[in-house]
């Protein structure tokens, strides 16, 4: 069974400050770990994903996470943040069998105060 | 670049009526998902299917829902005799199934509205 807990269904940041959303998960299985955003009135889109090897990930929109086995983490970051960037975050969970269903966290929304 | 679509964006019924969305997926994938998002709750997953049959179902997937691909390139969600607790906005998702992991690729969603 695999579950996603992300800390904080709000985060509010200044513009050009750190962004940093939390994700932790539980897998039975070694996981794929996945963030995705979501703007108002648009469908999900790819962040980033994880996979194998290097632990640093980076993502589209200058985002990057890191994968913490021992802390069973993936949390989000940006050195900077943007008023565009304001939308909520998912973090998700999936085996790694072709097919396999993503588990999400309950999501953060992100605002970002001028 | 390809991209997901979903038909219609707004969806109003009548609670017992019978609902179907459409889903256009990515031409060359094969698996492919619903998901459903409540309002201000988690986005859940609903069913997967490959290869014409479902792959996958969760517990909310009961025997009110069905999907089905009637041809080559739609996809859709079947509810039969809507609630109002079917009131959410409803994304389809496709993947290549060639990927490890494999990039779920997300619509922009149907928001149901249960009356």
């Amino acid at each position: 069974a695999q579950s996603v807990t992300q800390l904080g269904s709000h985060v509010s940041v200044s513009e050009g400050a750190l962004v940093l959303l939390r994700c932790n998960y539980s897998s039975s299985v070694p996981p794929y770990l996945f963030w995705y955003v979501q703007y108002p009135n648009q469908g999900l889109q790819l962040l980033l994903k994880y996979t194998t090897g290097a632990t640093l990930v980076k993502g589209i929109n200058g985002f990057e996470a890191e994968f913490k086995k021992s802390e069973t983490s993936f949390h989000l970051t940006k050195p900077s943040a943007h008023m565009s960037d304001a939308a909520e975050y998912f973090c998700a969970v999936s085996g790694d069998n072709a097919g396999n269903m993503l588990t999400f966290g309950g999501g953060t929304r992100l605002m970002v105060k001028p | 670049e390809p991209e997901v679509t979903q038909t219609p964006s707004h969806q109003v019924t009548q609670m017992g009526q019978e609902v179907i969305l459409r889903c256009v997926p990515i031409s060359n994938h094969l698996y492919f998902y619903w998901y459903r998002q409540i309002l201000g709750q988690k986005v859940e997953f609903l069913v997967s299917f490959y290869n014409n049959e479902i792959s996958e179902k969760s517990e909310i997937f009961d025997d009110q829902f069905s999907v089905e691909r009637p041809d080559g390139s739609n996809f859709t969600l079947k509810i039969r005799s809507t609630k109002l607790e079917d009131s959410a906005m409803y994304f389809c998702a496709s993947t290549s199934g060639l990927g490890r992991p494999d990039t779920q690729y997300f619509g922009p969603g149907t928001r149901l509205t249960v009356l």
